[in-house]
This record gives C-alpha cells, structure tokens and sequence, in this order.
C-alpha cells in the first residue's frame, strides 16, 4: 500500500485566494482525519469522518474553511478565502476500525499564504 | 476533558538512554500511543499500550505506563543521532469514535 497520500506538498499562494488540499486514505480505512500543525498550537484536528460522513468538524476554525468526502478514496480541504495566519502544515491521516490501531498519517502539505 | 502534555525539549547525548515523559487527564483512556514525527514528513506511530498494561518492550523502546498517576513514558535505549525527531505522545479515550487526542511533543537532540 502506498499509503496515506496528500497533494500537494507544498503550496504558496496569495491572500484571498482559494486553495484546495486533497487527500487519498489507505483502502479500507474507515476513518479520515484533518489535521493542522503549527509552532504556536502544534497539532489541531480539524475535522474526521468515518465512512465518508462527517463525525466531529468541531476544530474548523471558521467557515472559510469546508471539507468533504465524496467517496472512500478521496477527501478535500478548502479554504476560501485563504489568509496568513493560515499557513500551517495540514495533515490527512486515516485509520481502520479497529480500536487499538493508531493512525497513519500523509507526509502533509505546507501551505503559506503571503 | 482530554488533555496531553509533554515537556518541549530533552538533549541527550548518542549511546545514553532517553526518557521522553506524558501526562494526561482522562482516566477513561483505552489506549496511549508514541509516534515519531522527522523532519518535513508526517507522525509515523511507533508503538501502542493498552491501558491495562503497565509495560511494553519492543526492541530499543521500552514504554511505561502509571495509570493511577496518569504518567506514560518511552525509554529509548542507545539512542541514535537517527532516532532526533519530534515524540507525540497521544491517548484514545473509551466511549468516542476513533478521536484520538495528542500531546504538544517532545523535540528530541541527539549529540555525536
């Protein structure tokens, strides 16, 4: 398994524009989880799903930010407008379900916003 | 409420043991987890505790747990400059879905 998959790795873009995170889970996992990593909060979950539905979006920091996963292999994160204090790394990680499994995690998309 | 904590940093010279210590506050815990975060790449799990243990050895980590005093810790024998990384320490609590809460980490410095 290829694991975890996250595109892009890195993303520059301008304030105000809309940029889009994807993410592709491990077959089978049932769970998806969002996560941001900064210096000043370290890691935050955003939001998780299980079975493509939504559980837990209680982390979004507000409405410019919206996920969704439309099928078991695909999952995005949007954020429109993007701002500065947006600039993080995001995470995708996912896990099956199965209670003593630990999450596995994509190698993350750096976004900075200037 | 679920919360994780773990001191920032800990410097530890090559071949010495290094502890890296986690306290939490759930007591409905079910499992504890270690993962290592490199540089530039996602946390990869290292190993996992169920709560009704209070010790796992596997290989070089040695991971103890003191339930009544909610204290978790990993033990990294001959600690290798390939071993300095970020340590997440993270808990999964009973009655939730697959949530799983982590600590803030430990930035592990290894010294030639």
């Amino acid at each position: 398994d290829a694991g975890v998959i996250q595109s892009p790795r890195h993303e520059v873009t301008e304030m105000g524009q809309e940029v889009t995170l994807r993410c592709k889970p491990i077959s089978g996992h049932d769970y998806l989880f969002w996560y941001r990593q900064t210096m000043m909060r370290g890691l935050e979950l955003l939001i998780y799903f299980n079975n493509n539905v939504p559980i837990d979006d209680s982390g979004m920091p507000e409405d410019r930010f919206s996920a969704k996963m439309p099928n078991a292999s695909f999952s995005t994160l949007k954020i429109q407008p993007s701002e500065p204090r947006d600039s993080a790394v995001y995470f995708c990680a996912s896990s099956p379900e199965g209670r003593r499994e630990g999450y596995t995690f994509g190698s993350g998309t750096r976004l900075t916003v200037v | 409420g679920e919360d994780v904590e773990q001191s920032l940093f800990l410097s530890v010279r090559e071949g010495d043991s290094s502890v890296i210590n986690c306290t939490y506050t759930d007591s409905s815990s079910t499992y504890l987890y270690w993962y290592k975060q490199e540089p530039g790449a996602g946390l990869q799990l290292l190993t996992y505790i169920f709560s009704n243990m209070d010790m796992k050895q596997d290989q070089r980590l040695t991971v103890l747990l003191n339930k009544k005093d909610k204290h978790l810790s990993l033990r990294i024998a001959d600690t290798q400059t390939g071993d300095s990384a970020i340590y997440f320490c993270a808990e999964r609590v009973s009655g939730g879905y697959q949530k799983v809460t982590f600590g803030t980490g430990t930035k592990l410095q290894v010294i030639p």
